[in-house]
């Protein structure tokens, strides 16, 4: 069975500062992987997704996620945050079904 | 834009009460999703529907129905309400199934179960 482990449940961090949040995975098949974000009182948005080909993915607002097979890993990352990046952070997987698995969520805040 | 809106932002019920909740979208999408969002828990599958009248259950189909009479419509059902059915529901679409289509949120109700 799929799941995927967010170790992190808060990140502060300066602004302007760089961020990491984590995500593993634990999969016997091929997946899918997915970062979403929620801003509050929102619903979630799709930030990024890997499908196949580079590892290293590009999304919105700057963000952007490797993945590692041996590691089997997907973390996100931003060189230099904005205030306006807190949110809540959700990575999923999906193995090539209607069914995603998400993490439990990293809320980052973002200080002055 | 896909728009998936939800028909309250905010619900307070009673216990033993039924309550539905509406979710509509805008873009013709074949399949549609009820999520239940809890702190630690993340977001957890409680139906899928794939086409007009049809749904599988998720992961926590108990105490929850669905409905699905029109292809825009989807409502979750909650026959009797619960205490611990208090949470945040998230309604979602995509077009097609498989990871190659994004999934579309609605910005969730928060349900009270008093």
């Amino acid at each position: 069975a799929q799941s995927v482990t967010q170790l992190d449940s808060q990140v502060p961090v300066f602004e302007e500062a760089p961020v990491e949040l984590r995500c593993n995975y634990s999969s016997s098949v091929s997946v899918y992987l997915f970062w979403y974000v929620q801003y509050p009182n929102q619903g979630l948005q799709l930030l990024l997704k890997y499908l196949s080909g580079s590892t290293l993915v590009k999304g919105i607002n700057g963000f952007e996620a490797e993945f590692n097979k041996s590691q089997t890993s997907f973390h996100l990352r931003k060189p230099s945050v904005h205030i306006s990046d807190t949110a809540e952070y959700f990575c999923a997987v999906n193995p090539g079904t209607y069914k995603y698995i998400f993490g439990t969520g990293t809320r980052l805040k973002v200080l002055a | 834009d896909v728009k998936v809106t939800q028909s309250s932002r905010y619900l307070v019920k009673r216990t033993g009460e039924k309550v539905f909740l509406e979710c509509v979208q805008d873009m013709d999408h074949e399949n549609m999703f009820w999520y239940r969002q809890d702190p630690g828990l993340g977001l957890r599958l409680i139906y899928f529907s794939y086409d007009v009248k049809m749904k599988e259950k998720g992961d926590i189909p108990e105490g929850y129905s669905v409905s699905r009479e029109k292809k825009e419509r989807f409502s979750l059902i909650l026959e009797s309400a619960s205490t611990n059915q208090t949470s945040m529901y998230l309604c979602a679409s995509s077009l097609l199934q498989g990871a190659l289509e994004t999934q579309y949120f609605g910005p969730g109700t928060r349900l009270l179960v008093l």
